[in-house]
């Protein structure tokens, strides 16, 4: 059974330019979550969906991140404008449903410079 | 977000000895879940507490859910250098659906 896959793995930008992650769950699970790591701290969860709504961002800083999962199965998020203490690794996870366990993808490194 | 607190923050054990962390949390949870993130790498899902009381096993693993559903710990048995990495405790609350993490546990095991 295929992971979850993200892309890219790597990124480094200026401050102030924008970008993408995108991320392909595993097939048939319903719930998808975005979490910034911070280097050295937990996940922090930033927007979870289940399907194509959102059940939760209450920590997503929606004046300069944005996420979306059309049709229920990819994500985008993203960061615009960037700025240096975005610099983090994006974690793609998914499940089943909100009452399983997430499995996790490889994630992004973003370095902001 | 919904807090979840997690002791120690680090912990440095020879090979052989045990090691025990904890995660505690405020308010009811709905469930708790564990998760291993080896150096460089991403969390591993371990395993899901749901009930009250709870006590699940996995070889050397021991996981613990509390009576009130507001903490649980993880056991590890005369640990391994395998056993090295950074355990997180997620939950769920009662309340809602959003999959919070603690700050979690590192782990250094020296032979």
């Amino acid at each position: 059974e295929a992971g979850v896959a993200q892309s890219p793995r790597y990124k480094i930008i200026e401050k102030r330019q924008s970008v993408a992650f995108w991320c392909n769950p595993i097939s048939g699970h319903a719930t998808l979550y975005w979490y910034q790591q911070i280097l050295g701290q937990g996940p922090k969860l930033l927007i979870q969906f289940q399907n194509n709504g959102v059940v939760d961002d209450s920590q997503l800083p929606k004046d300069r991140f944005s996420a979306e999962r059309l049709k229920g199965v990819d994500s985008t998020l993203k960061i615009q404008p960037a700025k240096l203490e975005d610099s983090a690794v994006y974690l793609c996870a998914s499940s089943l449903s909100p009452s399983r366990g997430a499995f996790f993808g490889q994630g992004t490194r973003l370095t902001v410079v | 977000g919904q807090q979840v607190m997690q002791i120690p923050q680090y912990q440095h054990v020879q090979e052989g000895e045990d090691f025990t962390t904890y995660c505690n949390s405020s308010t009811t949870l709905s469930n708790i879940q564990w998760y291993k993130q080896r150096p460089g790498g991403h969390p591993v899902f371990l395993i899901q507490l749901v009930k009250s009381g709870e006590v699940k096993k996995q070889k050397r693993l021991t996981f613990q859910f509390g009576e009130a559903k507001k903490n649980s710990s993880l056991h590890i048995t005369a640990t391994q250098t395998t056993d090295v990495g950074t355990y997180f405790c997620a939950a769920t609350p009662n309340s809602g659906y959003a999959l919070n993490f603690g700050k979690g546990t590192s782990l250094l095991v020296t032979p």
